[in-house]
């Protein structure tokens, strides 16, 4: 299995907390990326990283940020959560160009109440 | 506006019945379609990519298949183990990516 873990592994939150998600590596894989499962919407893009400091935005990026200050490490942030970003997120790693296979993490479950 | 569509949403099999998932896609300039492999409460686990209209790949029991619009997961004789939701995702230019909904497949003994 790909070195990748996520933490935490389970969040329950209040509307308006800031949430931070993290996701590390131990493969040095140049791309990283964050997404979200819903029921009938499947995976969705959020933001996404080409290497340390440099991201772009995904099909859901709204409402999300991210930062990459490490290689090994990406960081997905709720500045104020809304119930609506209830998902299940899952970080994902490639290892050059993104032509190149994902591998997943074990996932986030997030609960915005 | 880029879109991928699987169907059926759900399959039931018996162990041995061969059958086939479908990935139909509008994207341009697709730069590669990947299957995923999904069981209960974990991430997609990576099956195959394809890059080219024609191209085939095979792993065990799974066959993946390529044309211009769509896609197909051939399952040869499939086994219980093989009961998860089957994922299918293009890559556009930008280096975004477009999943399905997937396909349940229930393999019965």
């Amino acid at each position: 299995d790909a070195g990748i873990t996520q933490s935490p592994r389970h969040k329950v939150t209040e509307t308006g907390t800031p949430v931070t998600l993290r996701c590390h590596q131990t493969e040095n894989h140049r791309y990283m990326y964050w997404y979200r499962q819903d029921p009938g919407h499947g995976l969705r893009l959020i933001h996404y990283s080409y290497g340390v400091k440099d991201t772009d935005k995904g099909e859901v990026s709204d409402g999300y940020s991210v930062s990459r200050s490490k290689t090994e490490d990406f960081l997905l942030t709720l500045e104020s959560a809304t119930s609506s970003q209830t998902s299940v997120y899952f970080c994902a790693i490639s290892e050059s160009t993104g032509t190149d296979e994902q591998f997943f993490g074990p996932g986030t479950r997030l609960t915005v109440l | 506006e880029d879109q991928v569509t699987q169907s059926p949403e759900a399959l039931r099999l018996q162990e041995g019945e061969s059958s086939s998932l479908n990935c139909s896609y509008t994207v341009s300039g697709l730069r590669g379609l990947f299957w995923y492999r999904q069981d209960p409460g974990k991430g997609p686990e990576f099956l195959f990519t394809l890059y080219s209209a024609g191209e085939e790949k095979e792993k065990e029991r799974l066959k993946a298949t390529l044309t211009k619009k769509e896609s197909f997961l051939h399952i040869t004789a499939p086994k219980p183990e093989d009961s998860a939701t089957y994922l299918c995702a293009v890559q556009a230019p930008g280096n975004q990516f477009y999943f399905g909904t997937g396909t349940s497949l229930t393999v019965i003994p």
